[in-house]
């Protein structure tokens, strides 16, 4: 069965501080990747998504990046934190051509 | 484009009546529907999809959803609340490549006793 993984759980963070975030997946090849974003008491906000390997497109301009250097592996970074950085963010995997998104456990993200 | 609608952030029931969580989407073309739940300091799990024949679609914890084209609606519902459906509820369109999803803000059930 297919598992995602995001590390860490719980991250605080001073404001001008590097910011990396990981999320892997097991148990399947050639997944579409996500990252969201969700702010307290708002929605979920798509930052990047990746169809395959060093392919990514980010969806809003803003403080953060996203790099894929492995099928399975997806990665969240910030040179620089900002306050309104902080949120709650999730990794999810899609099979390709189907719409069903699975979600990791999130990371709680504070920048102080 | 498109967008999702929920109506109501919050939504309160009593232990045993009945769930209605509302969703209305706007798509171009012929949508996938998503409804997911989250609990607190957890990701989002899947409850029900649709994607094309039967319109009305049954999930998970007893959930189901029925599509209505008609009125561009994919409402939620469950004949019993249970106090462990207490949760935030997300409902979702794709209809793009890379299945994307376009998410709405959520609706926050509250159930009492």
């Amino acid at each position: 069965s297919q598992t995602i993984h995001q590390w860490p759980a719980t991250l605080v963070q001073p404001v001008g501080s590097p910011l990396s975030l990981e999320c892997t997946v097991e148990g399947t090849s050639n997944p579409n990747l996500y990252w969201y974003r969700q702010a307290a008491g708002r929605g979920l906000q798509l930052l990047f998504y990746s169809v395959g390997i060093g392919q990514i497109s980010s969806e809003v301009p803003q403080n953060l990046s996203a790099s894929r250097p492995q099928d399975r592996q997806f990665i969240l970074s910030s040179k620089k934190l900002l306050l309104s950085d902080s949120g709650f963010y999730l990794c999810a995997w899609s099979v390709r051509s189907f719409g069903d998104q699975y979600f990791g456990p999130g990371t709680r993200l504070l920048v102080l | 484009a498109q967008s999702v609608t929920q109506l109501g952030s919050h939504v309160s029931v009593s232990e045993g009546a009945l769930v209605l969580l509302r969703c209305n989407y706007s798509s171009s073309v012929p949508p996938y529907l998503f409804w997911y739940v989250q609990y607190p300091n957890q990701g989002l799990q899947l409850l029900l999809k649709y994607t094309t024949g039967a319109t009305l679609v049954k999930g998970i914890n007893g959930f189901e959803a029925e599509f209505k084209k008609s009125e561009t609606s994919f409402h939620l519902t469950k004949p019993s609340a249970h106090m462990s459906d207490a949760a935030e509820y997300f409902c979702a369109v794709s209809t793009g490549t890379a299945s994307k999803l376009t998410f709405g803000t959520g609706t926050r059930l509250q159930v009492t006793l």
